[in-house]
């Protein structure tokens, strides 16, 4: 089975402070994928990768960076955390273009 | 641009079918997902069509897909109080140059299940 984790459940950070969401997938999948979700807007794509050392901007990347040092784990980085970006973050990874495997998600709460 | 519209509720008797319908608006969509939340968990890809095909089915779950009117449906038969969880229609586009494809997602449908 593919196996997607993310490394907290939970995490609090203060306003102005670096985060890292760190995720780690099993399957050697080239594709990988950060979102945010939030009750009323659903998913949104923050940033992908489709190889080692590549990044896309997805739909609302503004505040956020990405890094991808390893085929294995992609990182999501708020190099200054606000209150607008509490959120569920869901890491994914896919082989094909499709069929993306979802992690367990990170509920951030910013303060 | 791509867009993709599901009500947000359903309510349903135990045992009874389900059916959730979501509606997208980019033609060129080649994929077309449903994807299962269950509280506190990530998203687990329930089934996928691709855009030349009119209907999938997989034991209890039926995509029908209706190019036509970009509509896509899930129909869960017997419907059980595990079903119970947000149901997320997505769609996926070729984007030039292959390479990965971000998906964009309905804001999800909470199946609520009645004793």
């Amino acid at each position: 089975d593919v196996k997607v984790t993310q490394s907290s459940r939970y995490l609090v950070k203060r306003t102005g402070e670096k985060v890292f969401l760190e995720c780690v997938q099993d399957m050697d999948h080239e594709n990988m994928f950060w979102y945010r979700q939030d009750p009323g807007l659903g998913l949104r794509l923050i940033y992908f990768s489709y190889d080692v050392k590549m990044k896309e901007k997805g739909d609302i990347p503004e505040g956020y960076s990405v890094s991808r040092e390893k085929k294995e784990r992609f990182s999501l980085i708020l190099e200054s955390a606000s209150t607008n970006q509490t959120s569920m973050y869901l890491c994914a990874s896919s082989f094909r273009a499709h069929e993306q495997y979802f992690g367990p998600g990170t509920r951030l709460t910013v303060t | 641009g791509e867009d993709v519209e599901q009500s947000l509720f359903l309510s349903v008797r135990e045992g009874d079918s389900s059916v959730i319908n979501c509606t997208y608006t980019d033609s060129s969509s080649t994929y077309l997902y449903w994807y299962k939340q269950e509280p506190g968990a990530g998203l687990q890809l329930l089934t996928y069509i691709f855009s030349n095909m009119d209907m999938k089915q997989d034991q209890r779950l039926t995509v029908l897909l209706n190019k036509k009117d970009k509509h896509l449906s899930l129909r869960i038969a017997d419907t059980q109080t595990g079903d119970s969880a947000i149901y997320f229609c997505a769609e996926s586009l070729h984007r030039v140059g292959g390479g990965a494809d971000g998906l964009t997602f309905g804001k999800g449908t909470h199946l609520i299940i009645q004793p």
